[in-house]
C-alpha cells in the first residue's frame, strides 16, 4: 500500500551525512515508542523501540532519543544511504498495542 | 518465514457495494491489528484481536466496519455500504510480543 503524501516534511540530507528525524508525541502517559520506516508500496517496517525507563537507545546505524520532559522523541540515522530513503512514523502507546502514530516524515536521500 | 500477507492488493469498487479484506497473519502470533492509512496520515487504528479475548473495537469509525478473526489466524475486515471517505490503504499487522509486523497492505479506491 502507498503511504506517501504529497505534504509531508521532508528531509533532505547528502548521502553519508547524519539524519535527525524529530516527533512530538501526545500522551504524557505513553510508555512506549516505537519508530518505523516505510517504503512506497510497503507496510511499516520496525526500525528501533526505547520504553520509557530509557532517554537513549542504540541499534545498528540508529539511535533513538527520548525526552519525556518536553515529549520529545528523535531518530538519528548515520551515514545515510540511498535505501534509507523512505517515509518514517514515530508511534507511541500506553496500552502496548494500540499504536498512535505521528503523521511522518519523509527522507530523502542525495546522491 | 513468511511475512503478513493481505488480500487484495488493490481493490476499486462503487460507492454503496460491500467490500471484505483479507489478512494472514504470520504463524503463531497471537494478536492482530487492522489499522487504516489515508493519504499523507499516518496510521488509524482500527480493531485489535488478541487470542480469545474480546476485540478492542474502539478504532473503527462506523458501523459500516467490522473485522472477524476465524480460529486465531485469519481476519477479515468488512466494510458494508463503502463511501467515497472509505478510501485509503487498510493495513494488517500481528504481533506474538510487542514488535508489529506489517503486510504490505490494501489499497482502496471507492468511486
Amino acid at each position: 500500500g502507498e503511504s506517501v503524501g504529497l505534504h509531508l516534511p521532508t528531509l533532505s540530507v547528502q548521502e553519508g551525512d547524519n539524519s535527525i528525524i524529530n516527533c512530538a508525541y501526545s500522551n504524557s502517559a505513553s510508555d512506549y515508542f516505537i519508530w518505523y520506516k516505510q517504503e512506497s508500496g510497503k507496510g511499516p517496517q520496525f526500525i528501533i523501540d526505547i520504553r520509557s525507563n530509557m532517554d537513549k537507545r542504540q541499534g545498528q546505524r540508529v539511535t533513538v532519543l527520548l525526552n519525556k520532559t518536553v515529549k520529545h522523541l528523535s531518530l538519528q540515522i548515520a551515514a545515510t544511504q540511498p535505501g534509507d530513503s523512505a517515509v518514517y512514523f514515530c508511534a507511541e502507546t500506553d496500552s502496548s498495542y494500540k499504536l498512535i502514530f505521528g503523521s511522518g516524515t519523509r527522507l530523502l536521500v542525495r546522491p | 518465514g513468511a511475512g503478513v500477507s493481505q488480500s487484495p492488493s488493490n481493490k476499486v469498487t462503487e460507492k454503496g457495494k460491500d467490500v471484505e479484506l483479507r489478512c494472514d497473519p504470520i504463524s503463531g502470533h497471537t494478536a492482530l491489528y487492522w489499522y487504516r492509512q489515508s493519504l499523507g496520515q499516518g496510521l488509524e487504528f482500527l480493531i485489535y484481536f488478541q487470542g480469545n479475548s474480546a476485540p478492542d473495537k474502539s478504532g473503527l469509525p462506523s458501523d459500516r466496519f467490522s473485522a472477524e478473526r476465524t480460529g486465531g489466524s485469519v481476519s477479515t475486515l468488512t466494510i458494508q455500504r463503502t463511501q467515497q471517505e472509505d478510501s485509503a490503504v487498510y493495513l494488517c499487522a500481528s504481533s506474538f510480543a510487542d514488535e508489529q509486523y506489517f503486510g504490505p497492505g490494501t489499497r482502496l479506491t471507492v468511486t
